[in-house]
């Protein structure tokens, strides 16, 4: 089993749709969660921090669960802007971070 | 604020061939990293350091390496480049190790072709 395993997609939605990501992963020591956006041939940008108690940004909300060793991002009201690639990344006691291969996005009008 | 900075940004190589790539942050990050990214794979990591004059092997080191002479400065060698090494390479670079929750920022890549 893979350290960090996403859905490739790609997930085809159109403008104002509601979509949803899980991540999961293998090791229950991961301490720190991120969301990582990527554009086409673009370095990858950190989208936002993943807690226990679920966080907000905006249209983004990103959700913990460790029993079942996962993290989810819900985009809300997609807009033309948000077609990426969504890299979840991991981090253990290591702290060095374990890169999901990412899932695509496509939003159309 | 420039953050991490990867220089050159595109190189075209001879099989065989050597280059270095520099990869500098302005942001007195410990931790720096080298990727590498193709089509299907993700990221994959080369070689990290935790410090200055310390480095140490990632998920896919063979074939490079790595010198942190300077805090700020992390670079990649390709002894004897291969068609096999061509790839986006992406240099990253985190705050210490006491602030595990620290993101990683990128720099924007180097794209290195090997014929």
């Amino acid at each position: 089993r893979k350290e960090v395993e996403q859905d490739p997609g790609p997930f085809n939605v159109p403008e104002g749709a509601t979509v949803a990501f899980n991540c999961t992963y293998s090791n229950s020591a991961s301490q720190s969660f991120f969301w990582y956006r990527q554009d086409c041939r673009k370095e990858p940008k950190l989208l936002m921090s993943v807690y226990s108690s679920g966080n907000e940004d905006g249209r983004f909300t990103a959700q913990l669960n460790r029993a079942s060793q996962y993290i989810s991002l819900l985009i809300r009201d997609s807009k033309l802007s948000d077609s990426a690639t969504y890299l979840c990344v991991v981090k253990g006691g290591s702290y060095i971070p374990t890169f999901g291969r990412g899932t695509s996005l496509i939003v159309h009008p | 604020n420039a953050g991490v900075t990867q220089t050159p940004k595109f190189r075209v190589l001879k099989t065989g061939q050597s280059m270095t790539l520099l990869c500098a942050q302005d942001m007195n990050h410990e931790y720096m990293y080298w990727y590498r990214q193709d089509p299907g794979m993700g990221l994959r990591l080369i070689h990290y350091s935790v410090g200055e004059g310390t480095t140490a092997k990632g998920e896919v080191p063979d074939g490079y390496n790595v010198s942190r002479l300077k805090k700020q400065n992390f670079l990649l060698g390709l002894e004897s480049a291969a068609p096999s090494q061509t790839s986006v390479y992406f240099c990253a670079s985190s705050p210490t190790l006491g602030t595990r929750d620290q993101p990683q920022h990128f720099g924007d890549g180097t794209r290195l072709s090997i014929l």
